[in-house]
């Protein structure tokens, strides 16, 4: 079985400041996951992702991501917050299936 | 590379009626997800495609929906008949291979449907 839990649903930060938006998951293979960002009234749009060939994936919008085995976290973070990555974020996770977790309102606060 | 392509963009219609979602995948790409966004439910995977082939359609919710996909770069997504609680956004995306044993594509999404029903 395999799962993906979004930490937090709500996250506030002010500008400037660092961004850490945590994931969780659980499977009994090494997955393959995913970072996604959905702003208002759009479609979903892939951040990074991390298929086993390095722990720490960079991606778009200065947007990284470590993967912790030993932690089995895939937690999301950014140095510094930008008024513009006000969105809701979505880990997902998947080795036959695909999860996706609950999603991360993030705030930005200026 | 036009993304994937979602019509209608805004679908209002009253409880009883048929509706037809439709989606065309980047073309090239050989899977095909339907998902439903909800405030209380969250994103959900309704059914897969491989291939044109349904892979997994465990979270349709009901009879009332149905999914086909006639040939590769078109796919349908039906609720007959709609109900209020179907009120959803509606989303397709696409990958170049499927999800399956060690395969986890990207996924691409289109801009989605927001549904409406009364």
């Amino acid at each position: 079985a395999q799962s993906v839990t979004q930490l937090d649903s709500h996250v506030s930060v002010s500008e400037g400041t660092p961004v850490l938006l945590r994931c969780n998951y659980s499977s009994s293979y090494s997955p393959s996951l995913f970072w996604y960002v959905q702003h208002p009234n759009k479609g979903l749009q892939l951040l990074l992702k991390y298929t086993s060939a390095a722990t720490l994936v960079k991606g778009i919008n200065g947007f990284e991501a470590e993967f912790k085995k030993s932690e089995t976290s895939f937690h999301l973070t950014k140095p510094s917050a930008h008024m513009s990555d006000a969105a809701e974020y979505f880990c997902v996770g998947g080795y036959q299936k695909v999860t996706f977790g609950t999603g991360t309102k993030l705030q930005v606060i200026p | 590379d036009a993304g994937v392509i979602q019509s209608p963009r805004h679908e209002v219609t009253e409880m009883g009626q048929e509706v037809t979602l439709r989606c065309k995948p980047i073309s090239g790409h050989n899977s095909l997800f339907w998902y439903r966004q909800t405030m209380m439910r969250g994103l959900e995977l309704l059914i897969y495609f491989n291939n044109n082939v349904p892979i997994d359609d465990s979270g349709m919710p009901e009879d009332r929906f149905s999914a086909k996909m006639p040939n590769a770069s078109f796919s349908t997504l039906k609720i007959q008949p709609s109900e209020p609680r179907d009120s959803a956004v509606y989303f397709c995306a696409s990958t170049l291979n499927g999800w399956g044993l060690g395969n986890t594509d990207t996924q691409y999404f289109g801009p989605g449907t927001r549904l409406t029903v009364l």
